[in-house]
């Protein structure tokens, strides 16, 4: 069974600072697909990146790039000159293809001002 | 483009009573997916129907079931409600699985479910 670990709970950066959140996953398939989903306090989730795994390149999203790390199912996601409105939980996320999701537990990111 | 709707945002329900919830995808969306969301155990998934097929169960006892209609759209039950089912439910649409398609899941805001 697939499996998605978060190690930080939460975390706390000065806004403009450099943040990484961590994850690793756990799968036997040889491509799936990888997310960082973001839950501000709305609850609304919105995807702030995508991976596929058989790119070896890794996302970039303008502030937002990830460490994808294939042989050693890492997938860390780096946020760059933090903003206040980068606060808000974030999951990590893998689909396989059956389209099913597994989260992790998430790391509440706080950015102060 | 519409996103995910569910409805309602907000129910309190009584222990051993028995709630709907519901869910429209986005548009031209076959697969829907249901979640549990608690401080506790995080975001845990329920199951995942694609055209009107249950694909995919999670580890919930048998009183959480779901179907999916011809438009896609999608309701989940819980009967005998407890209050540790007590938690944000939502519900994410997505496209088939394809490779280099970019699939996501796209959520709706949720349903928060309190029972008391």
């Amino acid at each position: 069974a697939q499996t998605v670990t978060q190690s930080q709970p939460e975390m706390s950066v000065q806004e403009a600072e450099t943040v990484t959140l961590s994850c690793t996953y756990d799968t036997s398939e040889s491509n799936y697909y990888l997310f960082w989903y973001k839950q501000p306090p709305s609850r609304q989730m919105i995807l702030v990146i995508r991976q596929e795994a058989y790119k070896q390149q890794n996302a970039t999203e303008n502030r937002f790039s990830v460490n994808f790390q294939k042989a050693a199912k890492s997938f860390s996601l780096k946020i760059s000159d933090s903003q206040l409105g980068d606060t808000a939980m974030y999951f990590c996320a893998f689909m396989n293809r059956d389209d099913k999701i597994i989260f992790g537990k998430g790391t509440r990111l706080h950015i102060l001002p | 483009k519409a996103g995910v709707t569910q409805t309602p945002r907000y129910l309190i329900k009584t222990r051993g009573q028995q709630v709907t919830l519901s869910c429209s995808p986005i548009s031209g969306h076959r697969s829907v997916s249901w979640y549990q969301q608690t401080p506790g155990q995080g975001l845990q998934f329920l199951f995942e129907y694609f055209s009107e097929t249950q694909r995919n169960k999670g580890n919930f006892p048998g009183r959480f079931s779901g179907r999916q209609f011809s438009n896609s759209r999608s309701e989940m039950n819980v009967s005998t409600l407890e209050l540790g089912d007590s938690a944000l439910y939502l519900c994410a649409s997505s496209l088939e699985w394809a490779e280099g398609l970019n699939t996501e899941a796209f959520f709706g805001q949720g349903t928060r479910l309190t029972v008391v």
